[in-house]
């Protein structure tokens, strides 16, 4: 078990490039998330995966952003036309669930980032 | 949603305990509380989460009011690696299992 893996850790970008993200949660885990923190503020919430069905997605979560979780393993978030308020940590996260929504305990481990600098 | 209230800073001396105070009024009788802590530049990092009874686990002790309307989270013997934000955050029922994190407490340890 090596964690959640996150790639790249940096990437700087021109306004109105595409850039993706690539997350690969804890093997056994079957839930996977996406969070995005800005400085100086705590991560939100973008979207999460069951498996290889997305359940939910934030307002947050423009119609530029998409993310993928095909195989219910690694995920892909793409961000495209990038704009300078993308800058930001986007951050995963993945846990093991037995419940399709109802939740008592629910130990999310996350991943170090992926640090997106729009110029 | 049950929100969170931290204060926004807390100093504690290196060696000392560090306790961390949460306000949860709103919080469910299903709810989870949760502590987590990001160390500038990383991921949060889990420490330790309860219903009603006080856990303690390697990292850290967390006490839960009888009326679960707030909780301290306790460093024993806090060092300067304990520096970090930290968060307490209300695992929302039936919501997907969603960690909704709030400002939290930038802890800073002090030699």
């Amino acid at each position: 078990d090596t964690g959640v893996s996150q790639n790249p850790r940096h990437k700087i970008t021109k306004r109105g490039q595409n850039v993706t993200f690539r997350c690969d949660p804890i093997s056994e885990h079957n839930r996977l998330y996406w969070y995005r923190q800005t400085l100086g503020q705590g991560p939100e919430f973008l979207t999460y995966f069951q498996n290889e069905a997305q359940l939910e997605k934030s307002r947050l979560l423009s119609d530029r952003f998409s993310a993928e979780r095909p195989k219910g393993s690694f995920s892909t978030l793409e961000i495209q036309r990038t704009e300078q308020g993308d800058s930001a940590m986007y951050l995963c996260a993945s846990s093991l669930s037995l419940d399709r929504g109802v939740f008592g305990a629910n130990v999310l481990t996350f991943g170090a980032g992926s640090r997106l600098t729009v110029l | 949603d049950a929100k969170t209230t931290q204060p926004t800073s807390m100093d504690c001396a290196e060696g000392r305990a560090a306790n961390l105070p949460c306000n949860h009024s709103t919080i469910s009788g299903n709810e989870y509380v949760y502590w987590y802590r990001q160390i500038h530049s990383q991921g949060p990092q889990y420490i330790i989460h309860g219903l009603k009874n006080n856990e303690t686990n390697e990292m850290a002790s967390l006490i839960i009011t009888e009326d679960r309307k707030s909780s301290t989270l306790i460093l024993p013997h806090a060092t300067l690696r304990d520096t970090a934000v930290y968060y307490c955050i209300v695992l929302i029922y039936n919501q997907g299992g969603k960690l909704i994190f709030g400002q939290g407490t930038e802890l800073s340890v002090k030699p």
